[in-house]
């Protein structure tokens, strides 16, 4: 299994453009998370989808930010416009619901780290 | 408000020693409970996962939940350099979401 695969890895942009992140969950699992993570604020989460339909979006920041996941391989982050404060380390997790305990673990993709300028 | 508070350390221990790390979290209705380990430019990856009040051992990990008190931990036995890294406390919010701690850095002193 590849696992969460996110692209790019790092992202450097100047302010005012469009930032596109890009995330491929795990075959099969069927949440998939957008978390930021910074020094100052640590881990939060952005907004998380349920076979492809988004459950809970209260962590998007502003509507400079939207997220789709138009199939249940394939989901995106953007940023439009960007500015300097949401430079951060943006993480994608996955994870498979069945109805048992053992299985809501969430599992990372490796992250892209967005500098705006 | 559900909320997860861990202390951010550093926690510095030499190496062959018992770390110690702690979490409480605020939501009484909270079924499960994860610990991630998260190395410096890294993304978090699961330790361990606790239901269960009382202890739950992998190796050199320990995980011990106590939902009266609100409490998780981890202890880690025999510390290693390698153990070196932000040890993550996450409690289920329901519906596959998870509240995240902002993190307790740990140091293995060799």
């Amino acid at each position: 299994d590849a696992g969460v695969i996110q692209s790019p890895r790092h992202e450097v942009t100047e302010m005012g453009q469009e930032v596109t992140l890009r995330c491929k969950p795990i075959s099969g699992h069927d949440y998939l998370f957008w978390y930021r993570q910074t020094m100052m604020r640590g881990l939060e989460l952005l907004i998380y989808f349920n076979n492809n339909v988004p459950i809970d979006d209260s962590g998007m920041p502003e509507d400079r930010f939207s997220a789709k996941m138009p199939n249940a391989s394939f989901s995106t982050l953007k940023i439009q416009p960007s500015e300097p404060r949401d430079s951060a380390v943006y993480f994608c997790a996955s994870s498979f619901k069945a109805g048992s305990v053992s299985t809501d673990t969430q599992y990372f993709g490796p992250g892209t780290r967005l500098t705006v300028l | 408000q559900k909320e997860v508070e861990q202390n951010s350390g550093p926690l510095s221990v030499p190496e062959g020693a018992i770390a110690s790390l702690n979490c409480t979290y605020s939501d009484r209705g909270s079924q499960s409970f994860f610990w991630y380990r998260q190395y410096s430019g890294k993304s978090p990856e699961l330790i361990m996962f606790i239901y269960s009040n009382g202890d739950k051992e992998d190796g050199r990990f320990t995980a011990q939940l106590n939902k009266a008190s609100q409490y998780v931990s981890l202890l880690i036995r025999d510390s290693q350099p390698s153990d070196s890294a932000t040890y993550l406390c996450a409690v289920n919010a329901g519906a596959n979401n998870l509240f995240f701690g902002t993190g307790t850095r740990l140091t293995v002193i060799p």
